[in-house]
């Protein structure tokens, strides 16, 4: 969807890099779902963030909510193969009645 | 096993015929949704259900009906397939909106 804009596309990290996903809303974001899918599996739920300012960390995965900016980051911390996937972000928008909207994704491959 | 899940996991069917997609989640979840999955078009919201008997149309609603009976089942028909409708289904459940969503693995559907 427009409304849900991820970038970059595709990245292509060595592994131990740091690497960032961003996840940007054309409008007022009530709440900011991650999510990670490989290939031919279903969605993975990471991490919720309903807060401005709010930061979550899970293993060395961190995602922070701006609110001002309608925008959520996607923090990879000296990544590893096993973090190699696509990273969809969801939101709860203004309009959307409550509903995800998704971006189209950012596909993750990690060379060891 | 507790979950979600969806049946068939894989299905080829031939142009006009109907088609069911099954969904199952063990959690009593109140929400359960219906997604497709597309290159280009990433995840799209067909239908969703707020609980047992109570459904609404998401995104892209045409072509596919939706019934709830129980609260733990959630099918997807296909009433006269098209090749338009192949696609990656995603069946989703949550215990509330505004809550995270957990996703079944999915059902490969083409249409011939």
């Amino acid at each position: 969807s427009q409304e849900l804009e991820q970038s970059p596309q595709s990245l292509i990290v060595q592994e131990g890099k740091n690497l960032t996903i961003n996840c940007t809303s054309s409008k007022t974001l009530y709440g900011l779902y991650w999510y990670k899918q490989k290939y031919g599996e279903g969605l993975i739920f990471l991490m919720m963030l309903q807060k401005g300012g709010e930061e979550k960390s899970h293993e060395k995965i961190t995602a922070k909510l701006d609110e001002k900016k309608q925008q959520s980051s996607l923090h990879i911390t000296a990544s590893q193969p096993s973090h190699a996937g696509i990273y969809l972000c969801g939101a709860d928008i203004e309009g959307s009645q409550g509903n995800l909207i998704f971006g189209k994704g950012t596909k993750l491959s990690v060379k060891p | 096993d507790a979950g979600i899940t969806q049946s068939p996991r894989y299905k080829i069917t031939e142009t006009g015929r109907q088609v069911t997609l099954m969904c199952h989640q063990t959690w009593s979840h109140s929400y359960m949704f219906w997604y497709r999955q597309d290159l280009g078009h990433g995840l799209r919201l067909i239908y969703y259900s707020a609980a047992a008997d109570i459904t609404d149309k998401g995104e892209v609603p045409d072509g596919y009906v939706v019934s709830r009976s129980k609260t733990e089942n959630f099918p997807l028909t296909l009433e006269s397939a098209t090749r338009s409708q192949t696609s990656v289904y995603f069946c989703a459940s949550s215990r509330a909106e505004s809550y995270e969503q957990y996703f079944g693995p999915g059902t490969r559907l083409t249409v011939t």
